[in-house]
């Protein structure tokens, strides 16, 4: 089973608001990853957790804020986000971090 | 540096064969993948080529490697209407393993 789940599917904040995103996956991988997709583009990566531990993290501002609970789970935290910030949030998993990525649906986020 | 380079479009028609097309600029990847999206959804990992093989065939799919040219390809025979999405090629990014490195998007429409 590849399947990597997210919830929610829809989220809709104001700017002053805090919300967070849920990420889940149970294929034993050790790698877990944060995307965000503006529409007609590619994914751009976020923050790269690597045995529970964030070893990258793309220059993203500290609105969003990444947390690995446990091997199974990766959650973003949204805090003061702006309109600009409205994309389609994907998760991803690999066994460990230069192998195949498996996506998740996404969250799509629209910031108001 | 690293860049992955795909055409934007391509219309065939149902039962005909799809050849997408990538280039690419990084000659240490390891690996390199195709990506399918279809709209609203995630990226569903639809097959992956080690560098050092020239092909890799997975039932409709066939990935070509010009490791040479840095030219990568993917066909899909007898296209039906649900093949329609974006295509996605990435190669894992050499010494930055955990990144990948996104074309811009192939969208395939299949015409009945």
């Amino acid at each position: 089973d590849t399947e990597v789940t997210q919830t929610p599917k829809h989220l809709v904040m104001g700017m002053t608001n805090k919300k967070s995103l849920k990420c889940e996956q149970h294929m034993g991988h050790r790698a877990m990853y944060w995307y965000k997709q503006k529409a007609k583009k590619p994914p751009e990566l976020m923050f790269v957790y690597s045995y529970e531990k964030l070893s990258i993290n793309e220059s993203v501002p500290s609105r969003f804020s990444p947390e690995c609970p446990n091997s199974s789970l990766l959650n973003l935290h949204l805090h003061a986000l702006q309109p600009e910030d409205s994309a389609l949030y994907l998760c991803a998993s690999s066994p460990l971090t230069h192998y195949e990525q498996y996506f998740g649906p996404g969250t799509r986020l629209t910031v108001t | 540096g690293e860049d992955v380079e795909q055409s934007l479009f391509l219309s065939v028609r149902e039962g005909d064969s799809s050849v997408i097309n990538c280039t690419y600029t990084d000659s240490s990847s390891t690996y390199l993948y195709w990506y399918k999206q279809e709209p609203g959804a995630g990226l569903q990992l639809l097959t992956y080529i080690f560098s050092n093989m020239d092909m890799k065939q997975d039932q409709r799919l066939t990935v070509l490697l010009n490791k040479k040219d840095k030219h990568l390809s993917l066909r899909i025979a007898d296209t039906q209407t649900g093949d329609s999405a974006i295509y996605f090629c990435a190669e894992n990014g050499g010494d930055s393993s955990y990144k990948l490195i996104f074309g811009s998007g192939t969208r395939l429409l299949v015409r009945p």
